[in-house]
């Protein structure tokens, strides 16, 4: 069954603790990114990476942070500098960059209090 | 950059009438236009999508539009169902960072039986 995982579906974390949100793929996809969702916008972007160990900002990086060590996996770690952390967070991969078609996961809500 | 304006921010219509969103955007070299349906607590799902050498694109009851003059395209709903009930978003590449997609702001589509 072929998809794009991302878990835990809701976390719950307290201000000033860093928190990784974990993103599986096995599309074979070279692409993945990390948008974030706020109640009444659209999807922004925050990290987006073209291949493995290669990643670039997007609009709203400021507080994040990410890796790609393996093609399947680009975990998001939102850390304590990000000032309005909660929100839903959603991971989408394509087959390239410039392949635009993106496929999403099914999301994480993150609180932070 | 791309900016992606969408309307209507909130549709409703009866079961079996038609819908209509459309969006404008402002790069005029944009070349690629999806349409997502996101429903509540998930992540949004590819449905139809048109590339800058056609004018119109079919699946069933959807369909897209496409006027590169204007620069707007428009997603068509046919005989709508109360599944249909979703928020969908437009989208189109540009912007600042290769390969990315600028999102409109969303349409709220509620479909009464």
């Amino acid at each position: 069954d072929g998809g794009i995982t991302q878990s835990p579906k809701y976390l719950f974390r307290k201000e000033g603790q860093n928190v990784t949100l974990s993103c599986e793929q096995n599309l074979n996809h070279d692409a993945m990114y990390w948008y974030r969702q706020d109640p009444g916008q659209g999807l922004r972007l925050i990290y987006y990476s073209q291949i493995v160990n290669d990643f670039q900002k997007g609009d709203i990086a400021e507080g994040y942070s990410v890796s790609r060590e393996k093609k399947e996996s680009f975990p998001l770690t939102v850390t304590s500098a990000q000032k309005n952390p909660t929100a839903f967070y959603l991971c989408a991969s394509s087959w390239q960059v410039d392949s635009y078609e993106q496929y999403f996961g099914p999301g994480t809500r993150l609180t932070v209090t | 950059g791309e900016n992606v304006e969408q309307h209507p921010s909130t549709l409703s219509v009866q079961e079996g009438d038609s819908a209509v969103i459309k969006c404008t955007y402002s790069d005029s070299a944009s070349n690629y236009f999806p349409w997502y349906k996101q429903e509540l607590g998930k992540g949004p799902q590819l449905i139809i999508d048109i590339r800058s050498n056609v004018g119109e694109k079919k699946d069933q009851r959807i369909a897209v539009t496409l006027n590169k003059t204007a620069k707007h395209f428009s997603l068509h709903i046919t005989e709508t169902q109360p599944e249909d009930s979703a928020v969908y978003f437009c989208a189109a590449p540009g912007g600042t960072s290769y390969g990315k997609l600028t999102f409109g702001q969303g349409t709220i589509l509620t479909v009464h039986p």
